[in-house]
């Protein structure tokens, strides 16, 4: 199986906006609407930020947000800030022979 | 609140056996809910490797992993492990325990331990 598809980098200065892609195929990401993403900071365990495409789990911020279309999903970091730099990964469920995978990441730097 | 605990870091030569645990404090039932386990090598991205339902022991594998390691569980102690019987050079990263939240087809990783790093040479 393969992992989705994510850019290696994105950057913004502060308070800019971010969207980060995630693709895969109509067996992963296009074919179920659990597709969650992890902020991991250097040296950190990663922490959930969003859940089922666009959920957010108490006290992450609503600058995170994210979507959904065909096989693609998308993460938005709004008014960045010096804290948002970090590592991003998306995952989503890929049927139960495989279960579940993850995005290449995509490292985020705020300028 | 929910916490896993991880074993310490290890280090191992090529075809030795380890076996590897995350303890999870309860606050909810151990056995309502999957554990999962995702290995990260050094400079690369997460992979998920199985999880374990401890209510029945019903363990699943990505086919990436199927046959490299085994997934258990003792309900007794809350602890979940992740068990090597010949290591390789290549099994080196840094291997994290998470719940699984939801059913095993619509869930997502709540909560991570700290992670283990697995050194093998």
């Amino acid at each position: 199986q393969s992992a989705l598809t994510q850019p290696p980098s994105a950057s913004g200065s502060p308070g800019q906006s971010v969207t980060i892609s995630c693709t895969g195929t109509n067996s992963d990401v296009g074919g179920y609407d659990y597709v969650s993403w992890y902020q991991q900071h250097p040296g950190k365990a990663p922490k959930l930020i969003i859940y089922e495409v666009s959920k957010r789990p108490s006290g992450v911020p609503d600058r995170f947000s994210g979507s959904k279309s065909g096989d693609t999903a998308s993460l938005t970091v709004s008014g960045l800030q010096a804290e948002d730099e970090a590592d991003y990964y998306c995952s989503s469920f890929a049927g139960h022979y495989i279960g579940y995978v993850f995005g290449t990441g995509t490292q985020v730097t705020v300028l | 609140e929910v916490q896993l605990m991880q074993s310490g870091a290890e280090v191992r030569k090529p075809g030795e056996s380890l076996k590897i645990s995350c303890q999870v404090s309860t606050g909810y039932g151990f056995t309502s809910d999957w554990i999962a386990w995702l290995r990260q090598v050094p400079g690369k991205g997460l992979e998920y490797m199985g999880v374990i339902y401890p209510g029945d022991y019903d363990t699943r594998y990505s086919p990436s992993f199927e046959g490299q390691v085994t997934i258990s569980a003792d309900k007794s102690i809350s602890t979940a492990y992740l068990q090597w019987s010949g290591l390789k050079a290549s099994d080196t990263a840094m291997y994290y325990c998470a719940r699984l939240k939801g059913d095993f087809w619509s869930g997502y990783f709540d909560y991570w331990g700290q992670g283990t790093l697995v050194t093998v040479s």
